[in-house]
């Protein structure tokens, strides 16, 4: 079945960067933009952007532009999201989801929680 | 960017009751869908502890494990997403979100709560 597996938590100090990664099986990978979606605890959802795992293409929302960088690795499926100069208000849980700009999100990783915590 | 509105933020119901949430976009989300026709509008299930999970797109059509006691209507602006008899299960909370227009927006989220 289509399945999204994140990789596990992480805890990072203010200033520093983390990388997230989704590994994606049970569909073609190249076929459909993959989502970055984060959510703060107790808030709601904010999409960050996607890419195009085809031609690597990727749209950033303007507030996440210069600090995130979304990659895919097509030889494994997996995508990338990596975020930088982190602060204290990065703390969220992150999900890639299936489907990018202009689709809905039909599947969706289970999260990855990142804290960042002095 | 599109603004979507939803109301209630919670909504206090019983098991068997039904339920009808708002979404309001300050845009139209179907004169700028790419799918001609089509409202680029979609509705999350996101029971607490788990990954938000599609139940409507295209704003009317039910996503793969959903029962017909789900349906979503609306197109411009204003969208609804209907739950008839409750069940247990059912009680979380909503996200509409628009996907007509870059960024895709998400509305605020109602919680669906048990009386």
């Amino acid at each position: 079945q289509v399945q999204l597996v994140q990789s596990g938590a992480e805890v990072r100090k203010p200033g520093a960067s983390v990388k997230v990664s989704c590994k994606a099986s049970g569909y073609t990978f190249t076929t459909y933009g993959l989502s970055w979606v984060r959510q703060a605890p107790g808030q709601g959802l904010e999409w960050m952007g996607w890419i195009d795992p085809y031609n690597g293409n990727t749209y950033y929302v303007q507030k996440f532009q210069g600090r995130v960088t979304m990659t895919t690795d097509t030889s494994t499926g997996t995508a990338y999201m990596e975020l930088r100069s982190l602060r204290s208000d990065d703390t969220a849980e992150y999900y890639c989801a299936r489907g990018g700009g202009g689709w809905h999100q039909d599947v969706w990783g289970k999260g990855t929680t990142v804290t960042v915590s002095s | 960017e599109i603004v979507l509105t939803q109301s209630p933020g919670t909504l206090s119901l019983s098991p068997g009751e039904g339920a009808t949430l708002s979404c309001r976009a300050s845009q139209s989300v179907t004169n700028a869908c790419q799918s001609v026709g089509n409202a680029c509008l979609a509705w999350y299930q996101q029971r607490p502890g788990q990954a938000p999970r599609l139940l409507i797109y295209g704003a009317s059509s039910r996503a793969a494990g959903f029962p017909d006691r789900f349906s979503g209507s609306g197109s411009g602006t204003d969208f609804t997403l209907t739950i008839s008899r409750l069940e247990p299960e059912d009680f979380a909370v909503y996200y509409c979100q628009q996907y007509a227009s870059s960024p895709p927006t998400f509305g605020q989220g109602t919680k669906l709560e048990i009386k």
